[in-house]
């Protein structure tokens, strides 16, 4: 079956630093992949997202380029704000059959930026 | 504004004690699903519903139901809560055949003592 491998966390960063969070997926045949983030005390909310191979999805200066070749689609910021603390969810959608309507989420990795 | 709202957002309970929680979306989706979310385990879909009356089984739908008897609300009840179902719980909404983009409501905290 479908799955999503995140990078372990969590992740501490001070502010205006690189970040990476790696993602890795198993699918059959070449879903659309999906960055949520999780701010405390909220619910999911899409970051960004690509829906074919080569994409690329970017959003409040992040970016993740859908990697066929590597089944990945890694998480990218070049300057991490105070404010990016979250949690960060990599997601795919299940391609059908009993799975309908289903979204396979990795572990998520807590991010926390400190000043 | 486009949202899906669920309630309550905390709610401790006893164990045995049959309790609902609520999610209403404004979007028109076709498909919801519930999920818990679980510390080092990420989301995992509790049941899902491809439209009014159409409902089945996610990953984990031990010791919960649904119904969808209307579009736009989806409630997950837990007929006899247990402390492992100790968790915090989304409701989501999603168009484009389940596999667009989801929405989430604000989450359900619940604690089973």
């Amino acid at each position: 079956g479908d799955s999503v491998t995140q990078m372990e966390g969590p992740v501490t960063l001070s502010e205006e630093a690189f970040l990476t969070i790696n993602c890795t997926y198993t699918a059959t045949g070449y879903p659309s992949l999906f960055w949520y983030v999780q701010y405390p005390g909220e619910g999911l909310q899409l970051l960004l997202k690509a829906t074919k191979a080569d994409d690329k999805g970017s959003n409040k200066g992040f970016e993740a380029t859908y990697r066929k070749e590597t089944t990945s689609f890694h998480l990218e910021k070049g300057s991490v704000q105070v404010s990016d603390s979250a949690v960060y969810f990599c997601a795919l959608p299940n391609a059908g059959g009993t799975s309908y309507g289903k979204l396979t989420f990795g572990q998520g990795t807590i991010l926390t930026v400190h000043p | 504004e486009a949202q899906v709202t669920q309630n309550p957002r905390y709610l401790i309970t006893v164990t045995g004690k049959k309790l609902t929680v609520t999610c209403s979306q404004n979007m028109n989706h076709e498909y919801m699903s519930w999920y818990r979310q679980d510390p080092g385990l990420g989301l995992r879909q509790i049941y899902y519903s491809m439209n009014v009356e159409v409902t089945d089984k996610g990953d984990v739908p031990e010791g919960y139901k649904v119904s969808r008897k209307e579009k736009r609300n989806f409630p997950l009840i837990l007929e006899s809560p247990s402390p492992n179902q100790t968790s915090l719980y989304f409701c989501a909404s999603s168009s484009s055949g389940g596999r667009g983009v989801a929405f989430f409501g604000q989450g359900t905290r619940l604690t089973v003592v």
